[in-house]
This record gives C-alpha cells, sequence and structure tokens, in this order.
C-alpha cells in the first residue's frame, strides 16, 4: 500500500523548543513537499524538494528549514519554535505534477 | 495569491441531494485537482481535469473547467453520509507546486 508516513501525529512544544517533524514515502518520487494547514485556510507551502539536497523555499518559509538526504525521508524543522507556528503539519510527495499523497498529518502546538 | 475569490464556506445538505461546490483561480493552470479532507486525515485526491478537458467524470463526480473565467466546479450526485469533508481545490501554475483554495466544509446529514 503506498503511503506517505508522518511522526509525530501529535507534538506539544515550548515556545524557544526545537522542533523536527519527519515524513517518509515508500513510492520513491522525487518531489515532497511541506505544507501547514491553519482554521479556515487552505494548505500553505512552506518548502518543496525535487530530490536530495534540492530544496526550494515554498510560500512561507520564515522560521522553517528542511533535510532531504534520502529520497523517502523529508524533515522539516523549526529552529526555536514560536507559538505562531501552532498548527497542523502536512508532508506531500508526487510524482511530476499530478499523483500527489499526502500523509495524516502532524497536530503541533507550541506554548 | 494564486486564488481570487474565497471559496471558504460551509454547507450542510441531506443524504441523497446533490451538491455543487465551485472555485476560481487567478493563474493558468495544467491542471485543476479536487481534494477530499476527512477529519483528522490528509487530503486525497479525488478528480483531476486537465486544461484541455471541460468535464471529467468518476462514479458519483463531476468537475467542469472553464479556462476562460478560470473557475472550476465539483459536483456530486446522489451524496451519502460518507461525502461529509472539507474539499479544496488546487491548480499548479508553477508545475509540480500544487496552490491550494480554502476548502468547501460539506456535511451530509443522514
Amino acid at each position: 500500500d503506498m503511503k506517505v508516513t508522518q511522526m509525530p501525529r501529535y507534538l506539544i512544544k515550548r515556545m524557544g523548543e526545537n522542533v523536527l517533524l519527519e515524513c517518509g514515502q515508500d513510492m520513491s518520487h522525487e518531489t515532497m513537499y511541506w505544507y501547514r494547514q491553519d482554521p479556515g485556510l487552505g494548505l500553505q507551502l512552506i518548502y518543496i524538494s525535487y530530490d536530495v539536497d534540492s530544496n526550494s523555499e515554498g510560500d512561507i518559509p520564515k522560521g522553517y528549514r528542511v533535510s532531504r538526504k534520502k529520497r523517502e525521508h523529508f524533515s522539516l524543522i523549526l529552529d526555536s519554535a514560536k507559538t505562531n507556528q501552532t498548527s497542523v503539519y502536512f508532508c506531500a510527495s508526487s510524482l511530476g505534477n499530478s499523483d500527489y499523497t499526502f500523509g495524516s498529518g502532524t497536530r503541533l502546538l507550541v506554548i | 495569491s494564486q486564488w481570487g475569490e474565497e471559496n471558504l464556506q460551509a454547507l450542510s445538505i441531506q443524504e441523497g441531494e446533490d451538491v455543487t461546490m465551485n472555485c476560481s483561480y487567478k493563474t493558468y493552470t495544467t491542471v485543476v485537482q479536487w481534494y477530499r479532507q476527512k477529519s483528522g486525515k490528509g487530503p486525497a485526491l479525488i478528480i483531476l481535469i486537465r486544461s484541455n478537458e471541460r468535464e471529467k467524470r468518476s462514479g458519483r463526480l463531476r468537475a467542469t473547467l472553464d479556462t476562460s473565467s478560470q473557475s472550476s466546479s465539483l459536483s456530486i450526485t446522489g451524496t451519502l453520509a460518507t461525502d461529509t469533508a472539507v474539499y479544496f481545490c488546487a491548480t499548479n501554475p508553477n508545475y509540480n507546486v500544487l496552490y491550494f483554495g480554502s476548502g468547501t466544509k460539506l456535511t451530509v446529514e443522514p
């Protein structure tokens, strides 16, 4: 069963702590993404990765960085988390410009 | 922003009714994708319509695309309670990158 797996599913952090969100896919997709979703809004693109060590900023990259050292794994890092980074984070992978597969999300609360 | 008018809305209907959701976008796209997101889950692609298609059907789903007005619609016929979800349209003006609208929250009462 082809899928995108996100860990952890739920996370509570204090302001100023570092946060690591992890994502894996088993479809050998080249392109992977990190989005965040806030109430009443669609998904906003944080970063896109075209392959290993080939990452580009999305629309809202400030306060985030990413790492992709293996094709199947894409991490989102928050250095010194802020309360306005409380959100639901979704990872996705795609084959070209269609066939996007999303994970189930990580719900992050920064207090 | 990729989007024109906000398409965020909430619809509540009875099981068996038909429903149509609309979205509009600002920038040229090669495809419009419609996603369904159930509570606690990530979005899942339900239908994709390309810029050279005016209509696409898949089971109870029907998507239309009007490139001249840069708008798309998603219709569901004979809704079921299990169709309850948030529905997003998404476009890709920059090839791989997918941009989402705000979504329509659909509640289908049994």
